[in-house]
């Protein structure tokens, strides 16, 4: 069975850091791009960042450019997202998804999500 | 950037009765449209892609069409576990969800 399983969230201060840890499981890890995406409580999904099989391609919604560095382990088969200077927006759940079933870039795998609370 | 606009916000239907959510971009969209739907305390779920390919296990109440800007996802008759929030997605993009609740 595949999955992805995310951990890592918690309550930080503004300004304060964060890593979130994304494990996969059943899967090629190797052979697929992995996503962030996030969702403020109550509000809609929205994208965060990716990274491509071999880490060599990273992109990013504007807004967390120069806080947030999306990185991976394939040897861990794990995907990390290191966030900076975070801000109260940046609340929500954080979801790791990823298309492994050829969906033309549809995410077909999502995780359980882990819960980030930016308040002080 | 491509802008996506789902309506409506809300949409109020019976149980057997016909939904029909909408998905308008600011630009053409091509083929690779998706379609999630999401249950209070739930990761999202993939219900279809390419437009009109249901994912595996979908009932086949799920229909998607549409070209260009502009997608349709409908239930040809809700029940009670489709009520939820439906989100289309293009890439990178998210509309912003329409919420199909019960009448």
């Amino acid at each position: 069975e595949v999955q992805l399983v995310e951990s890592g969230g918690g309550l930080v201060q503004p300004g304060g850091s964060l890593r979130l840890s994304c494990e996969a499981s059943g899967l090629m890890f190797n052979m697929y791009w992995l996503n962030w995406v996030r969702q403020a409580p109550g509000k809609g999904l929205e994208w965060v960042a990716n990274i491509k099989e071999d880490g060599s391609e990273k992109k990013y919604v504007d807004s967390v450019e120069g806080r947030f560095t999306i990185s991976r382990d394939n040897a861990e088969m794990s995907v990390y997202l290191q966030m900076s200077s975070l801000r109260v927006e940046d609340s929500g759940t954080y979801y790791c998804v990823s298309d492994i079933w050829g969906t033309g870039g549809a995410f077909n795998v999502w995780g359980q999500g882990t819960e980030v609370s930016v308040s002080s | 950037e491509i802008v996506v606009t789902q309506s409506p916000v809300t949409l109020s239907v019976s149980l057997g009765e016909r939904a029909t959510l909408s998905c308008r971009a600011s630009q053409s969209l091509g083929r690779n449209v998706a379609w999630y739907q999401q249950k209070p305390g739930q990761a999202p779920r993939l219900l279809m892609y390419g437009v009109s390919i249901r994912a595996t296990g979908v009932p086949g109440r799920f229909s998607g069409s549409g070209s260009g800007t502009d997608f349709t996802l409908t239930i040809s008759s809700l029940q009670s576990e489709d009520f939820a929030v439906y989100y289309c997605q293009r890439g990178v993009t998210f509309g912003g969800g329409t919420i199909v609740e019960i009448q």
